[in-house]
């Protein structure tokens, strides 16, 4: 059975610091989903990670997959407000491409002035 | 762009009843999913579908049921609502096939359901 574990499930952080939100996963996957969720809104796309080594980077946020390791990472560079939000990563059970993902529990990130 | 539309925002329900949460589509995606969210759970996968009148079971169907009738619209049934199923549902819907955007999944705005 696929497990999916977010490391912190809450980060409080000042404006400007750096951090990483971890996640790891329990059984083979080639792709790796970041979302964003505002509080009382909906899950967001943030970056699609498809083989190992693979790393991608918007803005503030760069994220990167090793899948020997079984973990991706979310790196928050200088963070700043409007970063609070909660993350969740996701991995797609089956191979076979059917967008049946398994997310982790999700990281809440809080960003105070 | 892709837009999922859940019919409700927020839901009270009583114990017992039946309950229908509604879930439409307007890009023409052979997937669609409901999650139910839960704090310190994540998402769990209730139940999905890849096309008309086709649906598997996820990781906790039990206490639900669902229904394809046409393909943007997917519904989730609780047939006897209970105070458990107290939760935030989301349905996704996604493009079939290879490749990772079809993968990916869009989400719609969510159903608040509260069961007393």
């Amino acid at each position: 059975e696929l497990k999916v574990e977010q490391n912190p499930l809450f980060l409080s952080m000042q404006e400007g610091k750096n951090y990483t939100i971890y996640c790891n996963y329990s059984t083979t996957s080639d792709r790796l989903y970041w979302y964003r969720q505002d509080p009382g809104k909906s899950l967001e796309s943030l970056f699609v990670l498809l083989s190992n080594g693979a790393v991608k980077q918007e803005g503030r946020l760069m994220a990167s997959l090793d899948t020997k390791a079984r973990l991706s990472t979310l790196h928050i560079t200088a963070a700043v407000h409007d970063l609070s939000a909660t993350y969740f990563c996701a991995v797609d059970s089956i191979s076979s491409n059917t967008g049946k993902l398994i997310f982790g529990q999700g990281t809440t990130l809080q960003v105070k002035p | 762009d892709v837009k999922v539309t859940q019919s409700s925002r927020y839901l009270v329900k009583r114990t017992g009843e039946k309950v229908f949460l509604e879930c439409v589509q307007d890009m023409d995606h052979e997937n669609m999913f409901w999650y139910r969210q839960d704090p310190g759970l994540g998402l769990r996968l209730i139940y999905f579908s890849y096309d008309v009148k086709m649906k598997e079971k996820g990781d906790i169907p039990e206490g639900y049921s669902v229904s394809r009738e046409k393909k943007e619209r997917f519904s989730l049934i609780l047939e006897s609502a209970s105070t458990n199923q107290t939760s935030m549902y989301l349905c996704a819907s996604s493009l079939f096939g290879t490749g990772p955007n079809n993968e990916k999944l869009f989400f719609g705005s969510g159903t608040q359901l509260s069961v007393l």
